[in-house]
């Protein structure tokens, strides 16, 4: 069965830093692009971070660009978060989730990427508060 | 980024109803697009990816079309399970990921 568990998260004050971590059991963990998904309460999902198969691409949202470090170890099936200079706006659940990216050809010519995520950790709780 | 703008924001209906919610982007995105469906206090499940291919498992009710700008999710047949919030979702290489603000769907 596939799984995905997230753990590191907890208070923290403005300023702080955390490191999330997610472990990956069930699948190829080093054949997968990994994200993390955030949703502050009572909010709408928003995308945080991806990371491809061996690291050697990752994207941020603009809000985290600079303060958040996405890596994995392929090794130990783990993807992290490290996030520096929190701000109370990053108060949210935290979700790992497992990245789906394919190419689409038509004609015999590649069209297009498409990207989702097709398993989701059960998520950690951020709260930046003083 | 590209914005995705979904609409309603929510919607009653009633068990049997055919629902359409829709997705539109602020610039073309073939059919790079994905749908969610997330139920309270549970994580988010793909219904849907690249517009219209259905995921592994999920019913045969849910669909997806569109492409360049406008996407829409049809669910044919509203079953008392499929009251929850359903987000779409894109990826663009060079401008990142996005999700649209969600459509919460209710029971009339």
């Amino acid at each position: 069965e596939l799984h995905l568990v997230e753990s590191g998260g907890g208070l923290v004050q403005p300023g702080g830093s955390l490191r999330l971590s997610c472990v990956a059991s069930g699948f190829t963990f080093s054949s997968y692009w990994m994200t993390w998904v955030r949703q502050a309460p009572g909010k709408g999902l928003e995308w945080v971070a991806n990371i491809k198969q061996d690291g050697s691409e990752k994207y941020y949202v603009d809000s985290v660009n600079g303060r958040f470090t996405i890596s994995r170890d392929n090794a130990k099936n783990s993807l992290y978060l490290q996030m520096n200079s929190l701000r109370t706006e990053d108060t949210a659940e935290f979700y790992c989730a497992r990245g789906r990216r394919g190419i689409v050809v038509l004609r015999g010519a590649p069209d297009h990427y498409y990207y989702y995520m097709d398993v989701w950790g059960k998520g950690t709780t951020v709260t930046v508060s003083s | 980024a590209i914005q995705l703008t979904q609409s309603p924001s929510s919607l009653s209906a009633s068990v049997g109803d055919r629902v359409t919610i829709t997705c539109r982007a602020s610039q073309g995105i073939s059919s790079a697009l994905a749908w969610y469906q997330q139920k309270p206090g549970k994580v988010p499940k793909a219904l849907i990816f690249d517009g219209s291919s259905l995921e592994s498992g999920v019913p045969s009710r849910f669909s997806g079309s569109g492409s360049g700008t406008d996407f829409t999710l049809t669910i044919s047949s509203l079953q008392p399970e499929d009251f929850a919030t359903y987000y779409c979702q894109q990826f663009n290489s060079f401008q990142g990921l996005t999700f649209g603000g969600g459509t919460k769907v209710e029971i009339k």
